[in-house]
């Protein structure tokens, strides 16, 4: 079945900077994209999302892009603050699983001060 | 999201005990969804719901049961046949099957007496 291959598993950077995680796939015809961010002990929340008919959608700090020929979607965290630090999911829609969501392993974010 | 509740945030389970864990949802989602997240892992598939009376096992529904006799609520049991219960437990909904964002519960932790 499709696996959502995510990276990096941790990320530390300085606050201020800018932080990317990027997620592959295999399955062509995957046309939803979500992002959630988990803080320790707590609910996954959405925070961005794409379709596959866009390249790219921002929120404020936060952006998207997707890749569709090369089959990876990035997630963009710009002037990355304290209240960034968490645990960051990529997911995919996918056909064949019933359009079920597939999750990445997920992304520990570290902003260090 | 304050459309979802789980209960009880906490659950200790004896040995050879079943246990049911709730999960409502006045979000008026046709889609519901149980995952299992143990400790700096991602968020694994245990059965999930698309319909009232309709329900589908997910990649580890193994020692699981549910039900969805209402829209509204979609409760899981572990069973004693599910030898490893210990995780964080975490309920979702969506607008419809697939493609749509979920929202989550804020989750039962549930450990082994």
């Amino acid at each position: 079945g499709e696996n959502v291959e995510q990276h990096p598993s941790t990320l530390s950077v300085q606050e201020g900077d800018s932080a990317v995680i990027k997620c592959t796939y295999s399955d062509s015809a995957s046309n939803y994209f979500p992002w959630y961010k988990q803080e320790l002990g707590k609910r996954p929340q959405l925070i961005i999302d794409i379709r596959s008919n866009v390249g790219e959608k921002k929120d404020q700090r936060i952006a998207v892009t997707l890749n569709k020929t090369a089959k990876h979607f990035s997630l963009h965290i710009t002037e990355t603050q304290p209240e960034d630090s968490a645990v960051y999911f990529c997911a995919l829609s996918v056909r064949d699983s019933n359009y079920q969501l597939i999750w990445g392993a997920g992304t520990k974010l570290i902003i260090k001060p | 999201d304050g459309g979802i509740t789980q209960s009880p945030k906490y659950l200790f389970r004896k040995e050879g005990q079943n246990v049911t864990l709730s999960c409502e949802q006045n979000l008026n989602h046709d889609a519901m969804y149980w995952y299992r997240q143990d400790p700096g892992q991602g968020l694994r598939l245990i059965y999930y719901s698309q319909i009232v009376n309709d329900f589908q096992k997910g990649d580890i529904a193994e020692g699981y049961s549910v039900s969805r006799e209402k829209k509204e609520s979609f409760p899981l049991t572990v069973t004693s046949a599910q030898k490893n219960p210990t995780a964080f437990y975490l309920c979702a909904s969506s607008i419809h099957r697939g493609n749509q964002p979920q929202h989550f519960g804020d989750g039962t932790r549930l450990s082994i007496l």
